[in-house]
This record gives structure tokens, sequence and C-alpha cells, in this order.
């Protein structure tokens, strides 16, 4: 089956950088996705990843290695409203729409 | 403004009653999708539709039924809701393309007595 990893919990400072990791097992891979959830509101798209390398997006970047089945998500110069929960999502084979989501990091930003 | 919308975005109910939450977009997408969240278990897919007729099972399709009559709508029924179907739920829809990029509702909570 398809499974994705990663931390349930981060917590940095305002102004500082923080790396949301994410592994994945899948049998067939087409990219890794990223979403945000803020408390109480619905998840929304922030990047996604087919091929190695880092995507950069504001102070948002998405790494993805395929030979690790491994990715991240890095954040920069954070703020209080980065302040949110992070998941990592992949395609699952068995259909072009279904997809897979890890568990979650919640993104604790502190003063 | 382009859009995905659910009703109701809350529900209270009792075992076995039966329901439907219903989900619309604007935005002409072929695919849409039912999830639901839980704590500790993020995201998981219900059922999935790729067009008008066509909806394949998710991940944890038990209990639930959909339909897709109308490009626009993807309505999720209970037929016989259970305390164990209390939960978030999601409608999304998606153009297609290779990044699956997911336009969620604003969520149902449910809770099911």
């Amino acid at each position: 089956g398809q499974s994705l990893e990663q931390p349930s919990e981060v917590t940095a400072v305002e102004g500082a950088i923080v790396q949301i990791n994410c592994t994945y097992q899948t049998s067939g891979f087409y990219g890794l996705s990223w979403y945000q959830q803020h408390d109480g509101g619905a998840p929304t798209f922030l990047s996604y990843n087919a091929l190695d390398g880092l995507e950069e997006t504001g102070r948002f970047s998405s790494f993805l290695s395929r030979s690790d089945s491994y990715g991240y998500l890095l954040l920069q110069e954070l703020q209080m409203k980065d302040s949110a929960s992070y998941f990592c999502a992949v395609r699952d084979p068995g259909g072009y729409n279904k997809l897979i989501f890890g568990a979650g990091t919640r993104l604790a930003v502190h003063p | 403004e382009a859009q995905v919308t659910q009703n109701p975005r809350y529900l209270i109910t009792v075992t076995g009653k039966k329901l439907t939450v219903t989900c619309s977009q604007n935005m002409n997408h072929e695919y849409m999708s039912w999830y639901r969240q839980d704590p500790g278990l993020g995201l998981r897919q219900i059922y999935y539709s790729m067009n008008v007729e066509v909806t394949d099972k998710g991940d944890v399709p038990e209990g639930y039924k959909v339909s897709r009559k109308e490009k626009r709508n993807f309505p999720l029924i209970l037929e016989s809701p259970s305390p164990n179907q209390t939960s978030l739920y999601f409608c999304a829809s998606n153009p297609g393309g290779s990044g699956n990029e997911q336009f969620f509702g604003p969520g149902t909570r449910l809770t099911v007595l």
C-alpha cells in the first residue's frame, strides 16, 4: 500500500526557518504535493514536485528526492500566520484522482 | 467567485437516519472527491469522481455512497449513519493536470449520536 510519514509537531520562532519532512512509500510515484490548513479552515494547495530538486514560491520552498522517497517543505522568515497544519500528499497509482495524505505536521510559531 | 460549497456546514444527527451532504463547484472541474478528517489521521479519501457518472472508491468508502449526475455536483450520502462516521468532511474538486491540485470546500462537521 501507499503511506506517508511526517512529524506530528514542529515548533519555531518568528523569523526563523523550519523544515517539515515527508517520507513516502508508494508502488508508483507521480509527484509530491503540500497543503496548508489553518485551524477551522480548509486545506489549501501550496506546492507540487514531480522532479528532483527545489521549487521556490516566495517564502515557501519544496524539495523532492525520488531516489530517497523523501521530500520537505521549507518555510523561511516565519510569521505567526504560518502557524497551521501542513500535509504532504501523493497520488495513489490505483486512480488518477486517488490521493493519499500524510497525517499532518502541526507547526506552532512563537514570538 | 470560484469556489466549492458544501451544505450543511454543521449537522448533528442520530444513528440510522439517512443524510446527504451536498457539494457543488463552479469551476467546471472534471474531478471531485470527498474526504474525511479525523485527529491524528489526516485526510482520508472516501470516494472520487473523474467525470459525470464515473466514480470510484477511495481509502475509506464503507458506509458511504456518492453520485455524479451533473458535473458541478457531487453529493455524499450516508444511508445509515453510525457514531464512527462522526468526523469533519471535505469536498474537493480539481481541474486535472499533473499536480492534482485539490480545491477544498469549507467542510461539514458531522456528529452522529
